[in-house]
This record gives C-alpha cells, sequence and structure tokens, in this order.
C-alpha cells in the first residue's frame, strides 16, 4: 500500500530542537520531500532527499532517512515562533505512473 | 507569493450544484497539479497535467475533471457537489515533470458546500 504516516501534534519551546517523524510504506519512493504549510496558505517545499542518501543538512534543517525502517525525520534546530506550521512528509512514486502521496501533516507550535 | 494563482479564493454552493476552480501556473511551469485538502483526508492528490495533457492521476472522483488549455491555465470541475467535498483545493505548478520536482503552491480555493 501506499500511506505516509506522521504524529498530528508536536509543540517545543523556542530555542529548542524540534523533531518531526514520518513512515511510508512504499519502498518503490525515489524521492522524499518536506513541505511547511503557514496558516492560511498553500505548500511550500522545505527540503528533499534522494532515497539513496541517509541524510541531508541544510541549514537549520537536518534530514535523516533510514530506509530499512522506511522512517523519515525532519529536526529543526534552534526552532523560532516563525517555524509554528504545518509540516507534511511526501512521497513521489515513479514506478509506472507518478502518485503524489503526502502524509496526514504534523502541527508544530513554538511555545516563546 | 508563489505566482501561481487561483480564483475565487472562496465559494459556497449547495449540495447538487457544479463549480469550477480556475489556477494560473507560475510563468514557464508547463504542469499543473490539483490537490484537495480536507480535515478528514489530508492532502490528497487530484490530477496532473503537463503542457495540456493528463500525466498523472490520483484519487480524483468520476464527479471531478480537470483540464489545461493552450495557454496552460488549468481548470477544476466539481459536480453534483456534496457536503463532504467541502475542503481546501490547491493548484501547483512546476517546470517539468517526472524525476525531481518543485511544486510551486498556489493559496488554494476554499469550497463549502451547504
Amino acid at each position: 500500500g501506499e500511506d505516509v504516516e506522521q504524529s498530528l501534534f508536536l509543540s517545543v519551546r523556542e530555542g529548542d530542537s524540534s523533531v518531526i517523524n514520518c513512515t511510508y510504506t512504499d519502498s518503490s519512493s525515489t524521492y522524499l520531500y518536506w513541505y511547511k504549510q503557514e496558516p492560511g496558505a498553500g505548500l511550500q517545499l522545505l527540503t528533499y532527499i534522494f532515497s539513496n542518501m541517509d541524510m541531508k543538512q541544510d541549514q537549520r534543517l537536518t534530514v535523516l532517512l533510514n530506509k530499512k525502517d522506511k522512517h523519515l525525520s525532519l529536526r529543526i534546530a534552534d526552532t523560532q515562533t516563525g517555524d509554528s506550521a504545518i509540516y507534511f512528509c511526501a512521497e513521489i512514486i515513479t514506478s509506472g505512473t507518478y502518485k503524489y502521496i503526502f502524509g496526514t501533516g504534523t502541527r508544530l507550535k513554538v511555545l516563546a | 507569493d508563489s505566482g501561481v494563482t487561483q480564483t475565487p479564493k472562496h465559494l459556497i454552493t449547495a449540495t447538487g450544484q457544479r463549480v469550477t476552480l480556475r489556477c494560473s501556473p507560475r510563468s514557464g511551469d508547463l504542469s499543473v497539479y490539483w490537490y484537495q485538502q480536507s480535515l478528514d483526508q489530508g492532502l490528497q492528490f487530484l490530477i496532473q497535467y503537463y503542457n495540456g495533457e493528463e500525466r498523472a492521476k490520483g484519487n480524483i472522483l468520476e464527479r471531478f475533471s480537470a483540464q489545461q488549455f493552450p495557454d496552460l491555465h488549468s481548470e477544476l470541475n466539481l459536480s453534483s457537489l456534496e457536503l463532504g467535498d467541502s475542503a481546501l483545493y490547491f493548484c501547483a505548478s512546476s517546470e517539468g515533470t517526472g524525476g525531481l520536482l518543485e511544486q510551486y503552491f498556489g493559496p488554494g480555493t476554499r469550497l463549502t458546500v451547504t
């Protein structure tokens, strides 16, 4: 099946690190993405990782991929109030026709 | 501002009706994607068009249809509307199709079916 699961809520204090987790079920995924949705806005691509990579770092963002466990995580260092948003992981399955599967989204609340 | 525009911003209509949502992609983008975001279903990919042709299909109901016109704008038609169709409908666009994509999302159209 093609399911991407995330925990629904995460609350952290400003300055702490946030870790948002995602599990996926389709091992044929070539690319995995993290998107951010701010209130009242569309989704914005944050970062992505190729399935042959274990880790990718991009400024305050670190993406970790464990292909064996089909687990993806997004770590935000020094979390700021502006990071409060919904974060979606997504996979684009490219075997046959393309399918874009998004997770349920994790609502991150940053407390001042 | 992503460069993707969607109209209208809000739409309220009754069950059984038909509506058309419109999307203009970023300049130069050939692909348009439609998504539905609802509280119970999350974000669902509906359909993708590339340069006027249907490219990929997701969980799009038979009551829904879409097309992409020669000027690359796209319309999503929703008919025989039901209460459960109330959702945010997003359009996204990208330059190409397949491989690594960066989809730019529009601000969405909020549809309320009463």
